[in-house]
C-alpha cells in the first residue's frame, strides 16, 4: 500500500502569492494531521482532522492558514497570502485513528516551501 | 503546560559503541502513548515505536531498545553497536494532552556515527 503522499515537494514562491499544499492520506485511515518543522520551533502540530472533519486548529499560526478535508482520500493546506516566515517543511501524517487513541501517525516525505 | 524534553541537542559517537537518547516529559495524565521517530538526512520522519502508558515493561527491536519508567516520566532509547547509518535526528513525541490524537515532539537529538 502507498504511504501517505504529498505534493508538492518543493514550492518556491514569492511573498503574498497564494500557496497549496496537498496532501493523500493512506487508505483507511481515519486521522489526518499536518506539521510544521523550521529551525526555530521544531516540529508543530497545526490541525488535524478525524474523519474529515476538523478537530484541533489552534496551531494554525493566523487566517493566512487554512485547512480543508473534502473527503477521506484528500487533504489541501492553504496559504495566502504566503510570507517569508512561513518558509518550513510542511509535513501531512495520517493515522488509523478509529478507537479514539493515539494511533501511530504515518508521515509523507514533507513539502519543503520557500517564500522568498 | 504538557511539554517534552530531550535534553541531548547533539551526540557523536563512533561506530560499535552504544549510545541513549534521553526523553523526558510532563503530564497530568495517568493514560498517554509514547512514540519515538527517526528523522535521517533525507528529511522522511520514521516511526519507531509506540508504547503505552500502562506497560512499563522494556522493548527490544534488534539493536534498538527502550526503557519506559512511569515513576520519572522518562522513556529512554538506547542503540546497542550503533552504526552510520544510525545517523540521524531523533525524536521523541509523546501524546501528553487527554483526549488529542496529536503528538508533541520534543526538540530532537542528532546523533552522529562517525565510521
Amino acid at each position: 500500500d502507498a504511504g501517505v503522499i504529498q505534493s508538492p515537494r518543493h514550492e518556491v514562491t514569492e511573498m503574498g502569492q497564494e500557496v497549496t499544499l496537498r496532501c493523500k492520506p493512506i487508505s483507511g485511515h481515519n486521522s489526518l494531521f499536518w506539521y510544521r518543522q523550521t529551525m526555530m520551533r521544531g516540529l508543530e502540530l497545526l490541525i488535524y482532522f478525524n474523519n474529515n472533519v476538523p478537530i484541533d486548529d489552534s496551531g494554525m499560526p493566523e487566517d493566512r492558514f487554512s485547512a480543508k478535508m473534502p473527503n477521506a482520500s484528500f487533504s489541501t493546506l492553504k496559504i495566502q497570502p504566503s510570507e517569508p516566515r512561513d518558509s518550513a517543511v510542511y509535513f501531512c501524517a495520517s493515522s488509523l485513528g478509529d478507537r479514539g487513541l493515539p494511533d501511530t501517525q504515518y508521515f509523507g516525505p514533507g513539502t519543503r516551501l520557500t517564500v522568498l | 503546560a504538557q511539554k517534552v524534553t530531550q535534553a541531548q541537542t547533539e551526540i557523536s559517537v563512533v561506530e560499535k559503541e552504544d549510545v541513549t537518547l534521553d526523553c523526558v516529559y510532563e503530564t497530568r495524565d495517568t493514560t498517554y502513548y509514547l512514540f519515538w521517530y527517526k528523522q535521517p538526512p533525507s528529511g522522511e520522519l520514521v516511526f519507531l515505536i509506540r508504547r503505552n502508558s500502562f506497560d512499563e515493561q522494556n522493548e527490544i527491536s534488534g539493536r534498538y531498545s527502550w526503557n519506559f519508567q512511569k515513576s520519572t516520566s522518562s522513556f529512554n532509547f538506547t542503540i546497542t553497536a550503533s552504526q552510520v547509518v544510525d545517523s540521524a535526528v531523533y525524536f521523541c513525541a509523546p501524546s501528553l494532552i487527554p483526549g488529542r490524537r496529536a503528538l508533541t515532539f520534543g526538540s530532537g537529538t542528532r546523533l552522529q556515527v562517525q565510521p
